[in-house]
């Protein structure tokens, strides 16, 4: 069973540093690795999705990595900023079909102090 | 497009009653999935539909649970004779297969059930 794994659970930062998020997963097997963010209290937003061909996909600030061998993911964040404040969840796609639901993490609390 | 849309969004009720959750996915998404989000806890996934029909549910979705996708638009996701561990964020999710598996999941807001 597809077990996924995210350190640390909480993370408190000064604004501008660089920061990684860590995820890892328990099976390599994976179709794609998605990488979300959530407010307190609202729904889900799509920040990185990586198929399981890639190694690295890149949004503004953001940059994630897969190495599927090894069973790992991270996100990067650069120059952070208060409005990053979130908690950050990764999920993969257990299997090689894309027909197996999202699992996920239970996510990394960020707080970027201004 | 808006994106994906549920209603409503927060619902309190009392123990043993029944409530329904309305999902509506991103119009051309032909994937939609049913999820629950605990306090602390990650999402699980509870159902998903390809179109209308309902492909995968969770041990999670006991007998009180009830998921529908009647025309492969919108879905209802019923919960009979509530329990207080019912208390949840109820994630609905869309997402586009071409034939090749399925892309990018969208959420929702979620919709909050607290019963009492």
């Amino acid at each position: 069973k597809q077990e996924v794994t995210q350190i640390p659970a909480a993370l408190s930062v000064p604004e501008g540093e660089n920061l990684v998020l860590n995820c890892s997963f328990t099976d390599s097997a994976i179709y794609n690795l998605q990488w979300f963010r959530q407010d307190p209290g609202k729904g889900l937003t799509s920040l990185l999705l990586i198929q399981s061909s890639q190694r690295e996909q890149t949004s503004g600030r953001l940059n994630a990595s897969l190495d599927k061998s090894s069973g790992r993911s991270t996100l990067y964040i650069a120059a952070s900023q208060p409005g990053d404040s979130a908690t950050y969840l990764c999920a993969v796609s257990p299997g090689n079909s894309g027909n197996t639901p999202l699992v996920f993490g239970k996510g990394t609390r960020l707080s970027v102090i201004a | 497009d808006t994106g994906v849309s549920q209603d409503p969004r927060h619902k309190i009720t009392k123990r043993g009653q029944n409530v329904t959750f309305r999902c509506d996915p991103i119009s051309e998404h032909n994937r939609l999935y049913w999820y629950r989000q605990t306090l602390g806890q990650g999402p699980e996934f509870l159902t998903y539909f390809q179109n209308e029909a309902q492909l995968e549910k969770s041990r999670l979705l006991s007998d009180r649970f009830s998921a529908e996708r009647p025309k492969g638009s919108f879905s209802t996701l019923e919960i009979q004779r509530t329990e207080q561990g019912d208390s949840a964020m109820y994630l609905c999710a869309s997402s586009f297969d071409p034939g090749q598996g399925s892309g990018e999941l969208f959420f929702g807001e979620g919709s909050r059930l607290t019963v009492l």
